[in-house]
């Protein structure tokens, strides 16, 4: 079974700090998401990687950066955080095969508080 | 930006009963995917149907999909308490090869024991 593990389950920081999410896969997929969860708005997409080093803005990019030094590993950098930041935070992999999408598979989330 | 749109947000059945939740989209897929969320806990993936396709089962889950009214259903059969969770759609949006998904809001579903 993919496996997908994001570093924390529960994290609270400060206003203004910078905050590292981190994300491992260990099924060699080539496609990583990060995802913010808040209530009423669903899934929204902030980044995404289809390779090493590459990367996409999604839908919600401001106040967020990422890194995929390895294709394994995703991380997702709040470069100051903000209390508008506070969320659930979903990671994602999958494995491209043309133009038939397989799953992505999900990591358990990190709910991050600003204070 | 949001695609997919469930419906109801929220549903509250008896065990034993069936439970259906649908989802409308705007643009051209070339599939649908639904999953499942357990309260704290990441997405998983239920299943997948192709635009081709018309209907499609696994097990006690049933889902079809109209891209001509670009709606699909979800049917759970003889729902259990285990079944508690919300659950989410998700297309393609008809996009390049980039595995990216839309997800919609999600319906809530709680099973009564």
């Amino acid at each position: 079974d993919v496996k997908v593990t994001q570093s924390s389950r529960y994290l609270v920081k400060r206003t203004g700090e910078k905050v590292f999410l981190e994300c491992v896969q260990d099924m060699d997929h080539e496609n990583m998401f990060w995802y913010r969860q808040d209530p009423g708005l669903g899934l929204r997409l902030i980044y995404f990687s289809y390779d090493v080093k590459m990367k996409e803005k999604g839908d919600i990019p401001e106040g967020y950066s990422v890194s995929r030094e390895k294709k394994e590993r995703f991380s997702l950098i709040l470069e100051s955080a903000s209390t508008n930041q506070t969320s659930m935070y979903l990671c994602a992999s999958s494995s491209p095969t043309g133009y038939v999408w397989q799953p992505q598979h999900f990591g358990d989330g990190t709910r991050l508080s600003i204070l | 930006s949001q695609q997919g749109e469930e419906d109801p947000q929220a549903l509250s059945i008896q065990e034993g009963e069936n439970a259906t939740m649908n989802c409308s989209y705007k643009t051209s897929i070339n599939n649908l995917q639904w999953y499942r969320q357990n309260s704290g806990r990441g997405l998983v993936h239920l299943i997948l149907i192709r635009s081709n396709e018309r209907e499609k089962h696994s097990g006690r889950l049933r889902v079809t999909l109209d891209t001509s009214k670009k709606s699909s259903s979800l049917l759970i059969t003889a729902s259990r308490a285990a079944d508690t969770a919300s659950y989410f759609c998700a297309t393609d949006g008809g996009s390049g090869n980039t595995g990216k998904l839309i997800f919609g809001q999600g319906t809530t579903l709680q099973v009564k024991p």
